[in-house]
């Protein structure tokens, strides 16, 4: 079965730490990644997805994310936090022409002033 | 835009009791999603639609049901509520088949006792 793993559950940092969320996946065929976030009492939003070329893809926001594929990878990546980017973010896979998305258990960060 | 809504936002069912989740979107997507998550788990999808009146199961279809008789509606129906399908229900549409950005309804938390 296809699985998403982001390893970690809760990450506390102060604004202007650095970010990366990881993310990782169990299928080798090709796949379209999405990295979503929920800001508090909020939908689901869509930060950045990547689906071909540039293995680098840069979101809302100043998020970006990387494409490893040797790696099964799609960290997300954010320079310098800010205390709005206090949200719960979800990784997610889909396999090339399926219907279904595969998310992670999300990763929820904290930013302290 | 209204985007996608749902209805109710909170609700508690006793066992063995019925009731309909309504989800409604007019952004005149074809594609439309339930999925639930639960408690430090991923969403996990539990049907999908990809026109008016054409469904299909997700992952965790069981004890579910779903029709779409419009593009607009897609109302997903819980029979005979147990434990186990307290959990946060989220639809979803989108344009076309996966690999484009879901949008999200804001959710409805659902308690089974």
């Amino acid at each position: 079965a296809q699985s998403v793993s982001q390893h970690n559950h809760h990450v506390i940092l102060s604004e202007a730490a650095s970010l990366e969320l990881g993310c990782n996946y169990s299928y080798g065929g090709t796949v379209n990644l999405f990295w979503y976030v929920q800001y508090p009492g909020q939908h689901l939003q869509l930060l950045l997805k990547y689906f071909s070329g540039d293995p680098l893809v840069k979101g809302i926001k100043g998020f970006e994310a990387e494409f490893i594929k040797s790696k099964f990878s799609f960290n997300l990546r954010k320079p310098s936090v800010q205390w709005s980017d206090t949200a719960e973010y979800f990784c997610a896979v889909e396999i090339t022409g399926a219907n279904n998305l595969f998310f992670g258990t999300g990763t929820r960060l904290t930013v302290i002033p | 835009n209204a985007g996608v809504t749902q209805t109710p936002k909170f609700r508690i069912l006793k066992i063995g009791q019925s009731m309909t989740l309504q989800c409604a979107q007019d952004m005149n997507h074809n594609y439309m999603y339930w999925y639930r998550q639960d408690p430090g788990m991923g969403l996990k999808l539990i049907y999908y639609s990809v026109g008016a009146g054409i469904t299909d199961k997700g992952e965790v279809p069981n004890g579910y049901n779903v029709s779409r008789s419009t593009t607009e509606d897609f109302p997903l129906r819980l029979e005979l509520a147990a434990p186990s399908q307290t959990s946060v229900y989220f639809c979803a549409s989108s344009y076309s088949m996966g690999a484009r950005e879901q949008y999200f309804g804001p959710g409805t938390r659902l308690t089974v006792t």
